[in-house]
């Protein structure tokens, strides 16, 4: 089943603008995940956030963890053409199991106009 | 470092025969493997969880007698999609965590189509 939902499903935005995606997710997580992922490629990790962690930060990219709200927020910024894909967020939690493992949003597509 | 490699990358077969899809970490041991089905435009759904050196755990709804799963190194998890049908074609991916608090490192996905 989907844990996470993505919002928007799709943007689209010209070269050097911000792109904000959001994800909301429903049961308790360790911790949250964003992924890339070019046409009928493998995912890309692109970084992690704790559950006790609120902000991340890695090159242009910004996450945000609001575990009261069960959401989550990916920004890039400056963005290039280079970065139109599909991004997913993903949980990571047991899930009722002993094993943890990733249960993926439906994802936003990103398009990134020269 | 931290690398899946997945094969083969495309794959077309005839109905009703069987197709071995292959996961190797090469560069980390992984006593767990995930695999993932991912239709067009869509997420992906985890389907199983590959275990080294015992049964594989599957999602609810994921037939294991036709998805067959083995992980029999540390390296290495194989995905036998059996008696394929058409319905089967979609696109696979596996996955594998190289460490606690990492995130997973992903094969490049295999395009199967069954005709």
């Amino acid at each position: 089943s989907q844990q996470g939902e993505e919002d928007p499903q799709a943007l689209s935005i010209q070269e050097g603008e911000n792109a904000t995606m959001n994800c909301s997710y429903k049961t308790s997580i360790n911790n949250l995940q964003w992924y890339r992922q070019n046409s009928g490629r493998g995912l890309v990790h692109l970084i992690l956030i704790r559950s006790n962690e609120r902000e991340k930060h890695s090159g242009r990219l910004r996450v945000t963890l609001d575990t009261s709200k069960k959401s989550s927020s990916l920004l890039i910024t400056a963005s290039r053409a280079a970065d139109t894909a599909s991004y997913f967020c993903a949980t990571d939690d047991r899930s009722g199991g002993s094993n943890y493992k990733l249960t993926f949003g439906k994802g936003t597509l990103l398009t990134v106009n020269p | 470092g931290a690398v899946v490699s997945q094969h083969p990358s495309r794959v077309i077969c005839k109905s009703g025969t069987s197709v071995k899809i292959e996961c190797r970490s090469l560069d980390f041991q992984a006593t767990t493997m995930f695999w993932y089905r991912q239709f067009p435009k869509q997420s992906l759904m985890l389907m199983a969880t590959s275990n080294e050196g015992s049964k594989a755990t599957y999602e609810q709804g994921v037939e294991k007698d036709k998805f067959l799963i083995n992980h029999a190194s540390l390296t290495l998890s194989t995905l036998t999609v059996t008696s394929a049908h058409p319905e089967d074609s979609s696109f696979y991916i596996c996955s594998a965590r190289p460490g606690p608090l990492r995130g997973y490192t992903f094969g490049s996905g295999t395009r199967l189509t069954v005709v």
